[in-house]
């Protein structure tokens, strides 16, 4: 069975710019959650969609913005970047009940400049 | 504020030792607590998780929770090399094990 896949694994950026970040769950899994990873700020929760739906969302500002697609694939999008966004984002599936588990995928290294 | 606090470490510990790793966490109300490891440039990986007090064990690792003392640890038997990483708590956050809360980590160091 497939694990989570992010893509792209690796980028820079320069501040100002956007970015947007995939994710695709493992089969069958209908949630995906998204967090960031700072060496400052350890990992936090950024939000949660299923079923196309936002559940819940994170502390962070609207230039972090997200969706779900109806196949369960989802994208991230960070705007006008700042070099405080340089982190690993992690995209993590579940089948969606509140009491499952989530698995990470190997996440995507955002640099910015 | 939740908060989920770790020792930083680094903990050291001779191979074949017992490596502890220990953690608290402030919200009363969480019910899903989660051991994940993480080694240096990968993605953290799900080692254990456990929901009632009391022992739950799973091969040379054994996840402890107290929730009158709102503490969770986690032990790792006859520590291999190979186990050298940082060991991330985690708690579910408004019931809901999509969002948890991560506490900084642990690093630890098995030497040869």
């Amino acid at each position: 069975k497939a694990g989570v896949t992010q893509t792209p694994r690796y980028l820079i950026k320069t501040r100002g710019q956007q970015v947007t970040l995939s994710c695709s769950p493992i089969s069958g899994h209908r949630s995906v959650s998204w967090y960031q990873q700072t060496p400052g700020q350890g990992l936090q929760f950024l939000f949660e969609y299923f079923s196309e739906t936002q559940r819940n969302k994170g502390n962070f500002p609207g230039r972090f913005s997200g969706r779900q697609f109806s196949n369960s694939r989802s994208e991230m999008n960070v705007s006008t970047l700042e070099l405080g966004d340089s982190a690993l984002y992690l995209c993590a599936s579940s089948p969606g009940g509140s009491g499952n588990t989530i698995y990470f995928g190997e996440g995507s290294w955002l640099t910015v400049v | 504020q939740k908060e989920v606090e770790q020792n930083s470490g680094p903990l050291s510990v001779p191979e074949g030792a017992i490596a502890s790793l220990n953690c608290t966490y402030s919200d009363r109300g969480s019910q899903s607590f989660f051991w994940y490891r993480q080694y240096s440039g990968k993605s953290p990986e799900l080692i254990m998780f456990i929901y009632s007090n009391g022992d739950k064990e799973d091969g040379r690792f054994t996840a402890q929770l107290n929730k009158a003392s709102q503490y969770v640890s986690l032990l790792i038997r006859d520590s291999q090399p190979s186990d050298s990483a940082t060991y991330l708590c985690a708690v579910n956050s408004g019931g809901s094990n999509y969002k948890l809360t991560f506490g900084k980590g642990t690093l630890l160091t098995v030497n040869p």
